[in-house]
């Protein structure tokens, strides 16, 4: 299996720009969960998905943030508009359940200017 | 807060000592998981070690688990310098409305020098 996909690898925006990022789970996991790593706010679970439900957003900073999981290989976050203070790595990691080990994509580096 | 504060933030040590990481927590967990984060890369998971076990090891890994004092270490043994890294613990929140939320520490940032 090629572990979690992540695209792109890495997104220069200016501010005011919509940003779409991508993520493919390993086959077979049931929970996918974004993730945004800073180094002031460390690791943040903004939201995860079960059976490509979303169950819990609480992290999801503002409205600007929305994600979606039309099927069970595919995953979006969107950041629209986007500001400089979205600045930050994007994780995506997928699991079997959800109290087991999570497997984490290589991450998407969003810089916004 | 954090659920997790790892301790300490940074350790510098030679190749071939041992490295011991810590990390507290406040609430009941189901688990506890370490992760390693390379530079510029994803988490890597380490080890899993349950509320009702108390330790655990892999390879040149060795992780314990007190719950009572809701605290875990982690301790590699005979470093190298490839184990240079970031070291995260994750707590597995028990009930409620965080039931298996996965909470990251902010990490212990290890240096080996060969």
């Amino acid at each position: 299996d090629a572990g979690v996909i992540q695209s792109p690898r890495h997104e220069v925006t200016e501010m005011g720009q919509e940003v779409t990022l991508r993520c493919k789970p390993i086959s077979g996991h049931d929970y996918l969960f974004w993730y945004r790593q800073t180094m002031m706010r460390g690791l943040e679970l903004l939201i995860y998905f079960n059976n490509n439900v979303p169950i819990d957003d609480s992290g999801m900073p503002e409205d600007r943030f929305s994600a979606k999981m039309p099927n069970a290989s595919f995953s979006t976050l969107k950041i629209q508009p986007s500001e400089p203070r979205d600045s930050a790595v994007y994780f995506c990691a997928s699991s079997l359940s959800r109290l087991e080990t999570q497997y984490f994509g290589p991450g998407t580096r969003l810089l916004v200017l | 807060s954090q659920q997790g504060e790892e301790d300490p933030q940074a350790l510098s040590i030679q190749e071939g000592e041992n490295a011991t990481m810590n990390c507290s927590y406040k609430t009941s967990i189901n688990n506890l998981q370490w992760y390693r984060q390379n530079s510029g890369r994803g988490l890597v998971h380490l080890i899993l070690i349950r509320s009702n076990e108390r330790e655990k090891h892999s390879g040149r890994l060795r992780v314990t688990l007190d719950t009572s004092k809701k605290s875990s270490s982690l301790l590699i043994t005979a470093s190298r310098a490839a184990d240079t890294a970031s070291y995260f613990c994750a707590t597995a929140n028990a009930g409620g409305t965080s039931y298996g939320k996965l909470t990251f520490g902010q990490g212990t940032i290890l240096t080996v020098h060969p």
